[in-house]
Parts: C-alpha cells; sequence; structure tokens
C-alpha cells in the first residue's frame, strides 16, 4: 500500500498570499495518477486537481497541480477566503488507492 | 446534474452489520461506464477507500476490509449498497459514496456523507 504524507500539517497564511502544500508518496506513483481535493466543514471532499496537474471542471486557474515519482505539489496562487480548508492528496496508481492525512490552511 | 445521497442507520451495534445505500439522481447508474465507491473518514485513519461497483457488478475492495465487505447494485432503484459486518468502535466514520471513472480513478462526484457510530 502506498502511504502518502502531506506537510505541513498546517499553514497559517492570510488571503491574498501563496500556498505551497506538500504529498510525498512512500513510492514512486505510476503514471500521474495524483488527485487533489478540498474538504470544508461538514462538507464532502471536493475534486480540485486529477492526474497530478489537470484541473476538474469549475476550479479557478489559482489552484495548480505538479510533481512526479514521489513528490507532488499543490498551489494556491492567491489565497482566496473561500480557499480557507483542509487539502488531501490521493494516489490511484496503486491498488487500494490512498489519501494523504491532510493539510489544514488557516487564516492568519 | 449528478447526485448522491447516502442513508441508513446512524447507530449500530458492536459485532452487527452496517448497512448503508447511495441513491443516485440526475443519471443511471446502468447507463454509463462508471464505477462506484464507498470511502469512510474518520479521525483515527482519515480517508479510506472501502471497495467500489463498476455498472457490470464487478467489485474490488480495499485488502484491510475485504473479508468484511460486500458492495451490490440495484439496478431497478438506481441505488448502490454497502454492507460492512462485525463492526466495531473502529468502524465509527462519515461514509461517502462517491463515483470514479475507471477502478484506480480519482473520484469527481461525492455524496454528503453520513455519520455512522458504532455503540452499544
Amino acid at each position: 500500500e502506498v502511504e502518502l504524507t502531506q506537510s505541513p500539517g498546517t499553514l497559517s497564511l492570510s488571503p491574498g498570499e501563496r500556498a505551497t502544500l506538500s504529498c510525498r508518496a512512500s513510492q514512486s506513483i505510476s503514471g500521474h495518477y495524483l488527485a487533489w481535493y478540498q474538504q470544508k466543514p461538514g462538507q464532502a471532499p471536493r475534486l480540485l486537481i486529477y492526474d497530478v496537474s489537470s484541473r476538474a471542471a469549475g476550479i479557478p486557474d489559482r489552484f495548480s497541480g505538479s510533481g512526479s515519482g514521489t513528490d507532488f505539489t499543490l498551489t494556491i496562487s492567491r489565497l482566496a477566503p473561500e480557499d480557507f480548508a483542509v487539502y488531501y492528496c490521493q494516489q490511484y496508481g496503486s491498488s487500494p488507492k490512498t489519501f494523504g492525512q491532510g493539510t489544514k490552511v488557516e487564516i492568519k | 446534474q449528478l447526485q448522491l445521497q447516502e442513508s441508513g442507520p446512524g447507530l449500530v451495534k458492536p459485532s452487527e452489520t452496517l448497512s448503508l445505500t447511495c441513491t443516485l439522481s440526475g443519471a443511471s447508474i446502468s447507463s454509463s461506464n462508471y464505477y462506484w465507491g464507498w470511502i469512510r473518514q474518520s479521525p483515527g485513519k482519515g480517508l479510506e477507500w472501502i471497495g467500489s461497483i463498476h455498472y457490470s457488478g464487478s467489485t474490488s475492495y480495499n485488502p484491510s476490509l475485504k473479508s468484511r465487505v460486500t458492495i451490490s447494485l440495484d439496478r431497478s432503484k438506481n441505488q448502490f449498497s454497502l454492507q460492512l459486518t462485525s463492526v466495531t468502535a473502529a468502524d465509527t466514520a462519515v461514509y461517502y459514496c462517491a463515483r470514479h471513472w475507471w477502478l484506480e480513478s480519482y473520484f469527481d462526484y461525492w455524496g454528503q456523507g453520513t455519520l455512522v457510530a458504532v455503540s452499544s
């Protein structure tokens, strides 16, 4: 099973700042099979990015994904008030599909 | 627009079977080549994929839960269901149903989730 480790656990930033979230895999992820989700309290995760860098429908272009192998990054170029949430990465290159433990982006 | 809605008991006793249903609206469970999955989220284990079913009826389960999980389809009701046997407190979680395009894929549509507590 591929373990995903996200860092930092919490990111304290102000609106307008740039957020950089990391997701590291315990082994190389085959293909480009990594996704990112946003979750707000009381809501289901929402797909942001799939296949490492493809934005899901309706996702603003301030969200971008990058990386390969074992190291992946989600970047939010300028934080909007609605972006403060918890973010999860998920790999689907190996079975079983697994998720990271999450990074909370909070208002500083 | 596809919508998924989980339903089922919010409280299950230890050693009993947890049963949940996911009802689709806005699309037919049989009309397209999708997979339909169950994911749970607990404070202790985070997000965990439980298993999935293809519209053809073939299933795939997380090895960590495989011995206790059954996922099935009811095409006439446009639903798919989860059964998890011999539950313990560790199975207390929010359970989500979701859609994915291939067996090994991301989840693009999610239900709102339902909290299931295991307690006597």
